[in-house]
């Protein structure tokens, strides 16, 4: 069973850059055409896509964001990463990693399975 | 930007009663449409992809329907565990939810 677990600093000041990891275990990250990706969620609020990375290599980011982020993939290690640059307190939410995956379809992803989510603050 | 509009914000209900959702695009998705399910403290899970297949081990009580604009998820007869958020998710371009419903017990 795939499983995903965020991990990274829970505090991060105004203007640094956020980085989180994701680490997938019960299978690997370069198997298969899905996609690898962040999902967010301001606290009380409601889920905001970040972006995800195609096992190809390709990255696609929500344009709202898309010149602050960056997802990576290191297969070696089975794991992906975020980095979010010139955070303000409006960055400050639960960050969910997850697969992607568009079936026998073309085009965009759902989302199956997530990480717990860990919660990221903005803050000095 | 695909703009989804949940419907209603709250929905008041008992154990056994039958919930119906909305999801509303503002263009069309086709078919390319999510639910989730999101219990207090957790993480999202899939319920339904594009619009009307239940994902693994979904119980069959969860049946989602529509295409072009209008969605329901339908959840026959409400377990405990279902008193939760609902959230729909386009995919027919790149990916947005709706603000959730969140089902309550009456």
């Amino acid at each position: 069973q795939l499983q995903l677990q965020e991990s990274g600093p829970g505090l991060v000041k105004p203007s640094a850059t956020l980085s989180l990891t994701c680490t997938v275990s019960g299978g690997s990250i370069s198997s298969g055409t899905y996609y690898w990706g962040w999902i967010r969620q301001p606290p009380g609020k409601g889920l905001e896509w970040i972006g995800s990375m195609y096992y190809s290599g390709s990255t696609y980011n929500n344009p709202s964001l898309k010149s602050r982020v960056t997802i990576s993939l290191d297969t070696s290690k089975n794991q992906f990463s975020l980095k979010m640059t010139s955070v303000t307190a409006a960055d400050t939410a639960v960050y969910y990693c997850a697969r992607g995956t568009t079936g026998y379809s073309n085009g965009w992803p759902w989302f199956d399975p997530w990480g717990q989510g860990t919660l990221v603050t903005v803050s000095s | 930007e695909i703009v989804l509009t949940q419907s209603p914000a709250t929905l008041s209900l008992s154990p056994g009663e039958r919930a119906t959702l909305s999801c509303r695009a503002s263009q069309s998705v086709s078919s390319s449409l999510a639910w989730y399910r999101q219990k207090p403290g957790q993480a999202p899970r899939l319920l339904i992809y594009d619009a009307s297949n239940r994902a693994t081990g979904i119980p069959a009580r969860f049946s989602g329907s529509g295409s072009g604009t209008d969605f329901t998820l339908t959840i026959s007869s409400l377990e405990p565990e279902d008193f939760a958020v609902y959230y729909c998710q386009q995919r027919s371009n790149w990916p947005t939810f709706g603000q959730g419903t969140k089902v309550e017990i009456k």
